[in-house]
């Protein structure tokens, strides 16, 4: 497995502000996800973080709203923009190693909360 | 595609007895099958996976789950409910490939609460 750092762990922000999540791996990584997680449900896909280039988004999902960069293979962000209280959400960064590339690992999440 | 259906939303066990969370998958190619576990105000914890190999898999915490490719279900059992149990779990499953590059599909998700 991997050691999978998400920062931060929880955040409470205010309508109309932007919260950047980061996410580093201290693995090999050939793929890096971007998921969300709203209250009593199960996992959406956002997007698959492509290093040094734009990130491939899911229906639903747009870069506005959601800007995803990956400068290296294992460190990425999730810029969640112009939040609204329907944000709020856990949102989950998950890769694929290079030595298991078909298991996916999680972080901890991210649980943020808009008001 | 894929789709993975997890029956019942919410599941209650006394401590001590079976348990059982039921999954079923659609998939028109042959897939790989995932378990996962949620605990509160956690990420997800990889149970246990099948890919290739024997059908009867053994994960973490005393957990297993069996591929059935008749049934097209990878139910999940552990034989003694432990009190630490309690948590959702979240079935999935990927296509097949050699390139690790195909999307996984979760499941609903069941909320596991153990009885005293």
């Amino acid at each position: 497995s991997a050691v999978i750092s998400q920062k931060p762990s929880r955040d409470i922000c205010q309508r109309g502000t932007s919260l950047t999540i980061q996410c580093q791996v201290d693995s090999q990584v050939t793929m890096m996800f971007w998921y969300r997680q709203q209250p009593g449900q199960s996992l959406t896909l956002i997007a698959t973080a492509n290093q040094g280039s734009e990130a491939t988004y899911e229906s639903g999902f747009v870069i506005d709203k959601f800007p995803i960069s990956r400068p290296n293979l294992t460190f990425s962000t999730l810029t969640v923009s112009n939040m609204s209280p329907e944000d709020s959400s856990i949102y989950l960064c998950s890769v694929r190693l290079a030595l298991a590339k078909n298991i996916q690992y999680f972080g901890a999440g991210t649980r943020l909360s808009v008001l | 595609a894929q789709s993975v259906t997890q029956l019942g939303s919410h599941v209650s066990v006394s401590e001590g007895a079976l348990v059982l969370l039921r999954c079923n998958y659609s998939s028109s190619v042959p897939p790989y099958l995932f378990w996962y576990v949620q605990y509160p105000n956690q990420g997800l914890q990889l149970l246990l996976k099948y890919t290739t190999g024997a059908t009867l898999v053994k994960g973490i915490n005393g957990f297993e789950a069996e591929f059935k490719k008749s049934e097209t279900s990878f139910h999940l059992t552990k034989p003694s409910a432990h009190m630490s149990d309690a948590a959702e779990y979240f079935c999935a499953v990927s296509p097949i490939s050699n390139f690790g590059n195909e999307k996984l599909t979760f499941g609903t998700g069941t909320r596991l609460t153990i009885i005293p």
